[in-house]
Order: C-alpha cells, then sequence, then structure tokens
C-alpha cells in the first residue's frame, strides 16, 4: 500500500523560506508526486509535479533526491494567504486505488 | 475557480434519508472523481469515472454509488443516511485517466445530518 508521511503541522513568518518533506518509502518506477493547497472549506488546488531532481514553477519548487523516497515542497517568502493545508500525493500514469491517498496533509500557519 | 461545479452547496436532511450530489467536470475532461472529507480530517477518496465507466475504486462503502452520465456530469448517490456521513464532499475532474493528472477540484457540497 502506497503511503506518505508529512508533518501535521508547520508555522512560519511572512518572508520565510518554507520547506514541507513527505515521506513515500514506497515508492514506485513509475509513481508521480504531486502537491496540492487546500484552503479551508475550499477543494484542493493543484500547487506542482515532479517524478525526479527539482521542478520550480511561479509558486513553488519540489525537490526529489535520487532515491525518490521523499520529496519537499518549497514555498518561497510565505505570505500569509499561504496559510493553507498542503498534501503531498503520489500517483501512476496507469492508477491502482491505493495510490489515491491525500492523507492529513501538514496546515501551514503563517504568522505576520 | 476550477470550471468544477458542484450542486448543491449544502444540504441538510436526515438520519435514514437518500440525497444525490451532483457534479459538472471542467470542459473537455473525461474523469471524474469523487472525495468524502470529515471535519478535520483528510481526503478520503471515493470513486472515479472516466469516460461514462467506473474506473478506480477507494473506500466507497456500499450504502452509496454514483454514476457518470453521457454528457460527462456525475451524480454520488448517498442512501441510509448516518450521522457519520456529514462532511464535504468534493468532486474533481481531470482530462485523462492516471495518476499523474491534474485534478481540478470543485467547491464541495457539505452534507449535514441530524
Amino acid at each position: 500500500l502506497a503511503k506518505t508521511t508529512q508533518p501535521i503541522s508547520m508555522d512560519s513568518y511572512e518572508g520565510q523560506e518554507v520547506n514541507i518533506t513527505c515521506s513515500h518509502n514506497n515508492i514506485a518506477t513509475n509513481d508521480y508526486i504531486t502537491w496540492y493547497q487546500q484552503f479551508p472549506s475550499q477543494g484542493p488546488r493543484f500547487i506542482i509535479q515532479g517524478y525526479k531532481t527539482k521542478v520550480t514553477n511561479e509558486v513553488a519548487s519540489l525537490f526529489i533526491p535520487a532515491d525518490r523516497k521523499s520529496s519537499t515542497l518549497s514555498l518561497p517568502r510565505v505570505s500569509l494567504s499561504d496559510t493553507a493545508v498542503y498534501y503531498c500525493l503520489v500517483g501512476d500514469p496507469y492508477y491502482n486505488t491505493d495510490k489515491l491517498i491525500f492523507g492529513t496533509g501538514t496546515r501551514l500557519q503563517v504568522f505576520p | 475557480d476550477s470550471g468544477v461545479t458542484q450542486t448543491p452547496k449544502h444540504l441538510i436532511t436526515a438520519t435514514g434519508q437518500r440525497v444525490t450530489l451532483r457534479c459538472s467536470p471542467r470542459s473537455g475532461d473525461l474523469s471524474v472523481y469523487w472525495y468524502q472529507q470529515s471535519l478535520d480530517q483528510g481526503l478520503q477518496f471515493l470513486i472515479q469515472y472516466y469516460n461514462g465507466e467506473e474506473r478506480a475504486k477507494g473506500n466507497i462503502l456500499e450504502r452509496f454509488s454514483a454514476q457518470q452520465f453521457p454528457d460527462l456530469h456525475s451524480e454520488l448517490n448517498l442512501s441510509s443516511l448516518e450521522l457519520g456521513d456529514s462532511a464535504l464532499y468534493f468532486c474533481a475532474s481531470s482530462m485523462g485517466e492516471g495518476g499523474t493528472d491534474t485534478q481540478y477540484f470543485g467547491p464541495g457540497t457539505r452534507l449535514t445530518v441530524l
């Protein structure tokens, strides 16, 4: 059973860089890693996806080491509006139902 | 706005009743997913449909059923409702059927069972 483990919560201050790590020891060869952001009472929103090494887009970076057993979402210079729950999701292109596990996510609180 | 619509936004009903939640995917998306999120809990995957056919199944109770219609909208039917079924129900859609597809989530339906 593919499973991800994340810290339950993290605190930060505005302007700081935040790194949230997700552990996925049983990741399979075909699996990709995707991160979503969820604000209270809203549906999750896609942030970034990667397979290996580093991926960067306009909102975040994703670092994946060579063994791919973990990944780190990096949010540069967070603001109050980045306060949300962040989910790490492991999935393969052809699906196994046990891959669609969002878990409880990491609750990030950004303080002024 | 993700482009995914869900109705109704709120639903209050009594135990033992049956309700239907509706989801319209983004234009062009063929997959629809249903998730349940209880208070302070993570997202629980229920079921996925791709182009009208069931594609993947999660921890969906036998009292729950879903379908995707030819116009690609989907309905989630919840019957013999229990207090524990109170939750936010999200629908998501994606273009393809694979686990790497970006899912676009709707605003959710908040179900309260009294």
